[in-house]
C-alpha cells in the first residue's frame, strides 16, 4: 500500500532535549513538506523540500530543521531552540508537477515535552 | 505575504442544514486551491479548484472558486453528524524556481448536531 508513514504517533520528551519526527513515504512523489498545527489552527509550514538534498524553509523554520538525503524520507528534528514544541506534527507529499495535485498527510506524531 | 481568511471560525448547525463555507485569498503566484477535511487527525482531500466558475461536486459536498474576487466557498447540503469536522482551504502558490507549497487558512469548525 502506498503512503506516507509518520512515528511515533505520541512523543514526550523533556525540555532541552533535540527529538527528531520520522517521515518516510512509498509515493515515489518529490515534493516533501512538514508543519504544524496548535489545537483551534490551520497547519503552519515549517519547511519543505522538492528534491533530494534541498529544502526551503517555511513560515515557522526557527527551532527546526531537516534533511533530505533520500526521496523517500524526511526527517524533522525539533531542536531545544523551539519555544514552544508541544503540537501536532504533520508530513506531506505531493508531486510537483503543474497542474499540481493533492498534497497526501501521513497520519501526524503529536509531541508534548514538558 | 500570503493570506489566507476563512469564515466563520466555527458553525453550529441542525442536521439537515445547508451550510457555506468561505474562502477568501491573497496570494502571489497562485495555482490552484484545496479543500480538505480534518477529524482530529490528518486532513482527507476534498476538491481541488483550478478554474474559476466551475462546480465541483461529491455527493453533498460542492465547491466553487472565483478567481476574479479571490474566494472560494464550500457547499454542503443536508448536513449529517459526520460532516462535523474543521475544512480547511489552502491555495497552492508557486514560491521561486520549481518550488510550491500550500498555504492554509485557520480552517471552520463545523459542528452538527442531530
Amino acid at each position: 500500500d502506498g503512503g506516507i508513514t509518520q512515528s511515533p504517533k505520541y512523543l514526550f520528551r523533556k525540555e532541552g532535549q533535540n527529538v527528531t519526527l520520522s517521515c518516510e513515504q512509498n509515493l515515489n512523489h518529490d515534493a516533501m513538506y512538514w508543519y504544524r498545527q496548535d489545537p483551534g489552527q490551520g497547519l503552519r509550514l515549517i519547511y519543505y523540500s522538492q528534491i533530494v538534498n534541498d529544502f526551503q524553509k517555511g513560515d515557522i523554520a526557527e527551532g527546526y530543521s531537516v534533511s533530505r538525503e533520500k526521496k523517500e524520507s524526511f526527517p524533522l528534528t525539533v531542536t531545544s531552540a523551539q519555544k514552544n514544541p508541544t503540537a501536532f506534527y504533520l508530513c506531506a507529499s505531493s508531486s510537483p508537477s503543474w497542474p499540481t495535485y493533492e498534497q497526501y498527510f501521513g497520519p501526524g506524531t503529536r509531541l508534548t515535552v514538558t | 505575504e500570503d493570506k489566507v481568511v476563512q469564515s466563520p471560525l466555527s458553525l453550529v448547525v441542525h442536521e439537515g442544514d445547508t451550510v457555506t463555507l468561505n474562502c477568501s485569498y491573497e496570494v502571489t503566484n497562485f495555482r490552484s486551491l484545496l479543500w480538505y477535511k480534518q477529524e482530529k487527525k490528518a486532513p482527507t482531500f476534498l476538491f481541488m479548484l483550478t478554474s474559476s466558475g466551475i462546480e465541483k461536486k461529491s455527493g453533498r459536498l460542492s465547491s466553487i472558486l472565483d478567481k476574479k474576487e479571490l474566494f472560494s466557498i464550500l457547499n454542503i447540503t443536508a448536513t449529517q453528524t459526520g460532516d462535523s469536522a474543521v475544512y480547511l482551504c489552502a491555495p497552492w502558490v508557486a514560491s521561486g524556481g520549481s518550488n510550491y507549497k500550500l498555504t492554509f487558512g485557520k480552517g471552520t469548525l463545523l459542528t452538527v448536531n442531530p
